[in-house]
């Protein structure tokens, strides 16, 4: 299993903040992926990593950007939050096991965000 | 398309019984894995179990298990002996081709609630 950590668990500010919600993992994985869940709703992919240097964006449209400078470390940031970015920020990480098998995204405790 | 469908919004079921939650997916992929995941009240994603499509047996993990019908295309989950912990919301996941990786699109979930 991983370890991985998500701060802050909850988030409340004003509208035009600009906010960073930092994941980090302790398992040297090099997949890591940050996904937005609206309460009682399904899991939507807004970006994802590769490894150092890799990002890309997910199925879902996002106003975030996100940074990969360090293989354990994956923060996505909002320049100007939004009403609209009420969410529950989820990241996860993940490595490729040989031998056929899949690799399981393992998944942090998440960010509960609100603007107002 | 690929899609999994979570029919239950939501089920009850009595501490220690069993319960089966149920998933319907569609790929046209030969090669794709399927995942379950609990979500507490506390926002974490918990992975329960994982049946990759050429799997010949169904996937037990301690309580839980996989009821895998490729020809249905279902891949349920059955919870034996059920406890109080067991409320919370559950996903099903597939895994899907991305890039030259994977990524996972969920279900919109199934809220279990287990009474005394």
């Amino acid at each position: 299993e991983a370890d991985i950590y998500q701060t802050p668990r909850y988030l409340v500010i004003g509208t035009g903040k600009k906010i960073t919600l930092e994941c980090s993992q302790t398992m040297g994985h090099d997949k890591m992926y940050w996904y937005q869940q609206d309460p009682g709703m399904e899991l939507h992919l807004i970006h994802y990593s590769y490894g150092v240097n890799s990002t890309e964006k997910g199925d879902l449209s996002s106003e975030s950007t996100v940074s990969r400078i360090r293989t354990e470390h994956f923060p996505l940031t909002l320049e100007s939050a939004r009403p609209s970015h009420t969410s529950q920020y989820l990241c996860a990480s993940s490595e490729f096991l040989a031998g056929g098998q899949t690799d399981t995204q393992y998944f942090g405790p998440g960010t509960r965000l609100t603007v107002l | 398309a690929q899609k999994i469908t979570q029919t239950q919004p939501g089920m009850f079921v009595q501490e220690k019984e069993a319960v089966t939650l149920d998933c319907t997916y569609d790929t046209s992929d030969q090669s794709y894995g399927l995942f379950w995941y609990k979500q507490p009240s506390s926002g974490e994603m918990i992975f329960l179990i994982y049946q990759g499509s050429y799997d010949e047996q169904n996937a037990t993990e301690g309580r839980y298990s996989l009821n895998f019908q490729k020809a249905r295309k279902s891949a349920n989950l059955v919870i034996s002996a059920s406890q109080l912990g067991d409320s919370a919301m559950y996903f099903c996941a597939m895994r899907v081709p991305m890039d030259s990786s994977y990524k996972l699109i969920f279900g919109s979930g199934t809220r279990l609630l287990v009474r005394p």
